[in-house]
C-alpha cells in the first residue's frame, strides 16, 4: 500500500497563478483532509471531505477550493496565489467510523513557493 | 476556542539523555490525544491517549495523559540521533459528519547532538 500520496513535492508560483494539488489514499478510508504548515504554527486545517461527495471548511479555508473527485481523490485549488499560501501543504485521510482510536495518516506533504 | 500548547517549543539533548515533552490542551468534548513524530515529511503516528493514568509505550517511547490537570508527556529515554524530529501533539475536536478536526500544538523541535 502507498497509503497518502502528493503530487507536486515542490513548487513555486508567480503571484496570480494557479494550480491544483492533488491527494489520493488507498486505504479505503472516507474522510480525507487538507493541512497548511507555517513555522511556530503547528498544522491548520484548510478544508476537509467527511465522505465521498462533500467537503466543508476548516480553520484557514481563503483562497482555496477544493473537490473530492471520487472516494480517493481529494484535491486543492489555489486560484490565484498569494505570497500568504507559502507553506507545505499535507493531504490526510481517516476512516469515516466515529470511533475513539480513530487517527489521521499523512502523505509526504507539499512544498509550495509563492513569489 | 480550542487550544493546544507544546513546550519547549526547542529542545537541544546530548545522545543517551531523556527528555520530556509538554502538551496542554483546552478541548471541548475531549476524546482523545495524539502525538505525532514528524522528520523531513508527513507526520507519523506514535501514540493515541484516551484515558489518564495509563501509559502507552513503544520502545524507548512512552506517553501518558492526565484528564484532570488536560496535559500529556511524551517520554524518550536514551536518546538516539535518530529521534531528532519535531514531535506534534494533536486532539481532535468536534466531530463533523463523522470526520474528526484534528487542532494541533505548535510542535517541539527536538535535537539529539551525538
Amino acid at each position: 500500500n502507498a497509503g497518502v500520496t502528493q503530487t507536486p513535492k515542490f513548487q513555486v508560483l508567480k503571484t496570480g497563478q494557479s494550480m491544483t494539488l492533488q491527494c489520493a489514499q488507498d486505504m479505503n478510508h472516507n474522510s480525507m483532509y487538507w493541512y497548511r504548515q507555517d513555522p511556530g504554527m503547528g498544522l491548520r486545517l484548510i478544508y476537509y471531505s467527511a465522505s465521498e461527495g462533500t467537503t466543508d471548511k476548516g480553520e484557514v479555508p481563503n483562497g482555496y477550493n477544493v473537490s473530492r473527485l471520487n472516494k480517493r481523490e481529494f484535491s486543492l485549488r489555489l486560484e490565484s496565489a498569494a505570497p500568504s499560501q507559502t507553506s507545505v501543504y499535507f493531504c490526510a485521510s481517516s476512516e469515516y467510523i466515529s470511533r475513539v482510536d480513530e487517527t489521521q495518516y499523512f502523505g509526504p506533504g507539499t512544498r509550495l513557493l509563492v513569489l | 476556542e480550542d487550544k493546544v500548547v507544546q513546550s519547549p517549543l526547542s529542545l537541544v539533548v546530548h545522545e543517551g539523555d531523556t527528555v520530556t515533552l509538554n502538551c496542554s490542551y483546552e478541548v471541548t468534548n475531549f476524546r482523545s490525544l495524539l502525538w505525532y513524530k514528524q522528520e523531513k515529511k508527513a507526520p507519523t503516528f506514535l501514540f493515541m491517549l484516551t484515558s489518564s493514568g495509563i501509559e502507552k509505550k513503544s520502545g524507548r517511547l512512552s506517553s501518558i495523559l492526565d484528564k484532570k490537570e488536560l496535559f500529556s508527556i511524551l517520554n524518550i529515554t536514551a536518546t538516539q540521533t535518530g529521534d531528532s524530529a519535531v514531535y506534534l501533539c494533536a486532539v481532535p475536536n468536534v466531530l463533523i459528519q463523522g470526520a474528526q478536526k484534528l487542532v494541533f500544538g505548535q510542535g517541539t523541535r527536538l535535537t539529539i547532538n551525538p
